[in-house]
């Protein structure tokens, strides 16, 4: 069964350095989400694509984040300089776009920022 | 914009309870709701999905409403189990736009053996 992969798994790193997240999502889904989520609470969306164009951006905190998809396919989501705040589990989904629009989500990328 | 609630926020049960879970959001124009399950420290893991012209959605023990009118879907876990103990989050998707979603904070389930 196709899945969503994300890596790494898990990443620990000092306040002030940079940090990336990949996320690779089942082939031919168009639409590619990244959302944080703080513990005990739900996914917060932070970047929307469509195919290689972001839709929805609003949640991202433009000053520090940002997220590309050069290709249609796999993107990347990085942050620098990381804060504190940034710890949290971050979720990448992809969905097809059309029809039903399921999101299947992938494993997730555990950030602890000291 | 779409606020998602979920009630109670945890709860325990003993082996072989039938409970149900509940969602409701405040703006009734959605295209689908769907439901997941979270395990800690892992991603989400699609349950079920009901689309806005549906009622309700069956998958071996677990059953999904959708009462839009109301604002209201609830989960219903029969002879739960202790692998059922999880998260579970329900998220909805606008008629505006049907490809981004809003979520609960999600129910803590925890079956006691």
């Amino acid at each position: 069964e196709a899945e969503v992969a994300q890596s790494p798994r898990y990443k620990i790193t000092e306040k002030s350095q940079a940090v990336a997240f990949w996320c690779d999502p089942i082939s031919g889904h168009a639409t590619l989400y990244w959302y944080r989520q703080i513990l005990g609470q739900g996914p917060e969306l932070l970047v929307q694509f469509q195919d290689e164009s972001v839709v929805d951006d609003s949640q991202l905190p433009k000053d520090r984040f940002s997220a590309e998809r050069l290709k249609g396919v796999d993107s990347t989501l990085k942050i620098q300089p990381a804060e504190l705040g940034d710890s949290a589990m971050y979720l990448c989904a992809s969905s097809k776009g059309q029809e039903v629009y399921e999101q299947y989500f992938g494993p997730g990328t555990r950030l602890t920022v000291t | 914009k779409q606020e998602v609630t979920q009630i109670p926020a945890a709860l325990s049960v003993p082996e072989g309870e039938n409970l149900v879970l509940n969602c409701s959001f405040t703006d009734s124009a959605i295209y689908n709701l769907q439901w997941f399950r979270q395990d800690p420290g892992k991603g989400l893991t699609s349950l079920l999905l009901i689309q806005s012209s549906q009622r309700e959605q069956t998958s071996g023990r677990l059953n999904a409403s959708l009462d839009k009118s109301s604002g209201r879907s609830t989960l219903y876990i029969a002879a739960s189990q202790p692998g059922d103990s999880a998260t579970y989050l329900c998220a909805v998707s606008p008629l505006y736009n049907f490809n981004k979603f809003y979520f609960g904070s999600g129910t803590k389930l925890n079956v006691k053996p």
